[in-house]
């Protein structure tokens, strides 16, 4: 069965302490593994795709890797306004459709 | 501005009642999809549609119905086989293709009272 777990549920930092979120899945043949950011009672937006392993995506101070395994959200010296929760999906070949992980809420204090 | 709208943004519902939610998208999407999400629960699908006139179950559709009748539209009706209807909906839509995400509303927030 396809699925995708997150780790840490929860995470607190202090601004400008780098840290990593990480995103295990199992998966019957990737077609993409997917990340989203979503703010409090709003609707996830999308930050990156990544297709193969090895492959890397950076935007301002986040950056998005993939292994055969599990994917990380590496966020550098984030500030405030990174606080979200981070979600993260995979696209099998067969189906299609997105599967989600439960997310891990990010806190990052001044 | 392409989008998927929700509206609206907050509902409240009476026991025994049945109720719609509304989702539009601009996108020229073929996909239209529904999740339910509660704290700690992640998103849960309730139902999905690769194309109009069709669609199917998702994990938790029981107490809920939706029709495709148009491209653009895939409307959500939380009927009162659903007990426990109290949680964020979120619609998304996204092309059949190869590593497509999904573009998401913006969540109804639907409570019982």
């Amino acid at each position: 069965e396809d699925q995708v777990t997150q780790s840490p549920e929860a995470l607190r930092l202090q601004e400008g302490e780098s840290s990593s979120l990480n995103c295990s899945y199992t998966v019957s043949g990737l077609r993409g593994l997917f990340w989203y950011r979503q703010d409090p009672g709003k609707g996830p937006e999308f930050l990156f795709t990544l297709y193969s392993a090895g492959e890397e995506k950076e935007k301002e101070r986040l950056k998005a890797t993939l292994t055969k395994k599990e994917s990380f959200l590496h966020i550098t010296a984030p500030k405030p306004e990174d606080s979200a929760t981070y979600l993260c999906a995979v696209q099998a070949y067969q189906g299609g459709k997105l599967i989600f992980g439960q997310g891990t809420e990010l806190s990052v204090k001044p | 501005d392409g989008g998927i709208t929700q509206s609206p943004k907050y509902l409240f519902r009476k026991e025994g009642q049945n109720v719609t939610l509304s989702c539009e998208q601009n996108l020229n999407h073929d996909a239209m999809y529904w999740y339910r999400q509660d704290p700690g629960q992640g998103l849960r699908l309730i139902y999905y549609s690769q194309i109009v006139n069709d669609f199917q179950k998702g994990d938790i559709a029981e107490g809920y119905s939706v029709s495709r009748e148009k491209k653009e539209s895939f409307p959500l009706t939380v009927t009162s086989a659903q007990k426990n209807p109290t949680a964020f909906y979120l619609c998304a839509s996204s092309i059949v293709a190869r590593g497509y995400g999904y573009t998401f509303g913006s969540g109804t927030r639907l409570t019982v009272v």
